[in-house]
């Protein structure tokens, strides 16, 4: 298995622009999170979905996020418009509901200037 | 509700001697804890986890960990240090599968130096 897949890797965009985060979740998972890593926050639970719906969406900072999961194979993480405190680290994660832990992907990072 | 707290911000041992991150826990129902471990600009890495078999959990790269109820704590350790195990180390508690909530609550991370 190729493991959870995010894109891109790295992004740098200019404050006010959109950005769209994409995730490809392990096969077979039926949970997936978003989660963000700063130096300052730590790592912070944005959202996760169960069988392609939200369940939790408490950590989301504010109306300019915004995720989807329109299949069991994909996610995007959106915001927009873009600020410079938003510059961080997203990784994705996706279990099974019978198991114990979480896959992360690879993360992407976000440098907004 | 379930929290987690890592001990030491930043441990640092020389190449070949033992390691111990320390980890305490605090949850209201038998908890799941794992050890996930971060190198520099990667994802996170499962290193083992503690899912209520048997109490010394053995990962991978030679670290174990062992769950003590009475103590609530879940010290990650190692016998020997190795260059390559320079990284940052999270402690993670979550409820057990399909418990209706499956959030990981992680404690902030430790960060292992290994001193040539």
């Amino acid at each position: 298995d190729a493991g959870v897949i995010q894109s891109p890797r790295h992004e740098v965009t200019e404050m006010g622009q959109e950005v769209t985060l994409r995730c490809k979740p392990i096969s077979g998972h039926d949970y997936l999170f978003w989660y963000r890593q700063t130096m300052m926050r730590g790592l912070e639970l944005l959202i996760y979905f169960n069988n392609n719906v939200p369940i939790d969406d408490s950590g989301m900072p504010e109306d300019r996020f915004s995720a989807k999961m329109p299949n069991a194979s994909f996610s995007t993480l959106k915001i927009q418009p873009s600020e410079p405190r938003d510059s961080a680290v997203y990784f994705c994660a996706s279990t099974s509901g019978r198991a114990y832990e979480q896959y992360f992907g690879p993360g992407t990072r976000l440098t907004v200037t | 509700a379930q929290s987690v707290t890592q001990l030491d911000s930043h441990v640092s041992v020389s190449e070949g001697t033992p390691v111990l991150l320390r980890c305490n826990y605090s949850s209201s129902y038998s908890p799941s804890l794992f050890w996930y471990v971060q190198h520099p600009n990667k994802g996170l890495q499962l290193l083992l986890k503690y899912t209520s078999a048997a109490t010394l959990v053995k990962g991978i790269n030679g670290f174990e960990a062992e769950f003590k109820k009475s103590e609530t704590s879940f010290h990650l350790t190692k016998p020997s240090a190795h260059m390559s195990d320079a990284a940052e180390y999270f402690c993670v508690v979550s409820p057990p599968p399909n418990f209706g909530n499956e959030k990981l609550t992680f404690g902030t991370g430790t960060r292992l130096t290994i001193i040539p």
